[in-house]
């Protein structure tokens, strides 16, 4: 699978608008970039996805940089809920894209 | 309405023992798995299931066996249990098309004494 990186952790203040970066260097044409998250004592929360072009929903937008190297994820504006584990996902389209491979993580704490 | 449950929600017993996790879904989802997240909180797919049918399986001990009864339940059955075997376990479910966003349970926390 194709690696991701993030930072292990970040800071943001309460409804402030926060910006999560992810790298993926190496990763192939076919590749989905998967944003993900887990609330304390909770199981992980879909996020956003897309694959070439920037993305919004409800809970968030995803960058995504014109070589997809690297996407950022932005929360437009943080509240205390928002405070968990953010995960960056690489996913292939073809035979594997079944499964998630979950990385570290980026742990977000929101200051009231 | 809860998307997909899992029974129990803490689970404490003894090496050797054998015992089981269930897991429900009520999104008509074809797609169900089951991830193990360790005290370090990585988090990593143990078994896939497609249609009752097994698609995952990753190097985890046969101690370890899935059934799925019908596509809407996964449930996990571990023999022997032993320290190690103790973590969050959390089923999860998708629609068939692989990249689809997948719907976690609330985890069940197995701990062996």
């Amino acid at each position: 699978d194709a690696k991701t990186t993030q930072p292990n952790s970040m800071e943001s203040n309460e409804e402030e608008p926060v910006h999560l970066p992810c790298n993926h260097s190496t990763i192939s044409g076919t590749d989905y970039i998967h944003w993900y998250r887990q609330l304390p004592s909770q199981g992980p929360e879909y996020v956003i996805h897309g694959l070439t072009s920037n993305v919004n929903n409800r809970m968030a937008s995803l960058a995504i940089a014109e070589d997809r190297k690297s996407s950022t994820l932005i929360l437009h504006r943080a509240t205390l809920r928002d405070a968990a584990v953010y995960y960056c996902i690489l996913r292939t389209s073809g035979a594997g894209s079944y499964q998630l491979t979950f990385g570290k993580g980026t742990k977000l704490s929101v200051i009231p | 309405d809860t998307a997909v449950s899992q029974t129990p929600k803490y689970l404490v017993t003894q090496m050797g023992n054998d015992k089981s996790i269930k897991c429900e879904q009520n999104l008509g989802h074809d797609t169900m798995y089951w991830y193990k997240q360790d005290s370090k909180k990585f988090l990593k797919i143990m078994f896939s299931y497609n249609n009752k049918e097994l698609i995952i399986n990753e190097t985890v001990p046969n101690r370890f066996s899935p059934k799925s009864p019908d596509k809407a339940h996964l449930n996990l059955h571990i023999n022997s249990l032993e320290l190690g075997d103790s973590a969050v376990y959390f089923c999860a479910s998708s629609q068939l098309a692989g990249l689809a966003e997948q719907y976690f349970g609330p985890g069940t926390r197995l701990t062996v004494t």
